[in-house]
């Protein structure tokens, strides 16, 4: 069974950074893309960020980009998404996801407010 | 404002049979692939279809994608109380060289 764990959400000030990490586990890790999806409360889904299986190919949605920096480590089955010069708006329930979202983690919530 | 347009809201009475609609344009759903979700409150979106028309695992029957031109449908039909949640549709955006989702319809069951 696949299980996704995102963990590292908090409460931070505007400027602040946190990173992010999804622990993978019951599948072939490093055969998918893996994405960071987000969603604002009482909003749909929006894609962040995505990288390829070997970490070569990442990208990212226009509001993020040059903030954010998505990451893996194939051999700890694991991604994670730095996010530096945090504002208000990225402020969401962050989602780990296989692909977009053939499977997702339980979301670890951003708070982005002083 | 979503690059995916789809009606905000959508009802049906069970039994019955509805479509969501998801409209986008050429750099969008009418060069790639369309993705369904279903979400219901405090959990995590559900894939429902991939490559616009494929069930995923699990998936019933009776829910079916389809697309043409710049314009995908997800349609659910012998509609069941279980099926009223949120859905949303998402396609790769050449243009925006990124994932897009639409703004989502929620569906209820009279």
């Amino acid at each position: 069974e696949v299980h996704l764990v995102d963990s590292g959400g908090g409460l931070v000030q505007p400027g602040g950074s946190l990173r992010l990490s999804c622990a993978a586990s019951g599948l072939p890790f490093s055969n998918y893309w893996m994405a960071w999806i987000r969603q604002a409360p009482g909003k749909g889904p929006e894609w962040v960020a995505n990288i390829n299986q070997d970490g070569g190919q990442k990208n990212y949605v226009d509001s993020v980009r040059g903030r954010f920096t998505i990451s893996r480590d194939n051999a700890k089955h694991s991604v994670h998404l730095q996010m530096d010069s945090l504002r208000a708006e990225d402020t969401a329930l962050y989602y780990c996801a296989v692909n977009t979202g053939d499977y997702w983690g339980q979301g670890t919530q951003v708070t982005v407010s002083s | 404002q979503s690059v995916l347009t789809q009606p905000p809201s959508t009802s049906g009475t069970p039994g019955l049979r509805v479509t969501i609609s998801c409209s986008g344009s050429s750099s969008n759903i009418g060069s790639h692939d369309v993705l369904w979700y279903q979400q219901f409150p405090g959990s995590a979106p559900k894939l429902l279809i991939d490559g616009n028309d494929q069930r995923r695992s699990g998936v019933p029957d009776r829910i079916t994608g389809s697309k043409s031109g710049t314009s995908a449908s997800l349609a659910i039909s012998g509609l069941q109380a279980e099926d009223e949640a949120n859905y949303y549709c998402a396609v790769w955006d050449d243009s925006l060289h990124g994932w897009v989702f639409g703004g989502g319809t929620k569906l209820t069951v009279l």
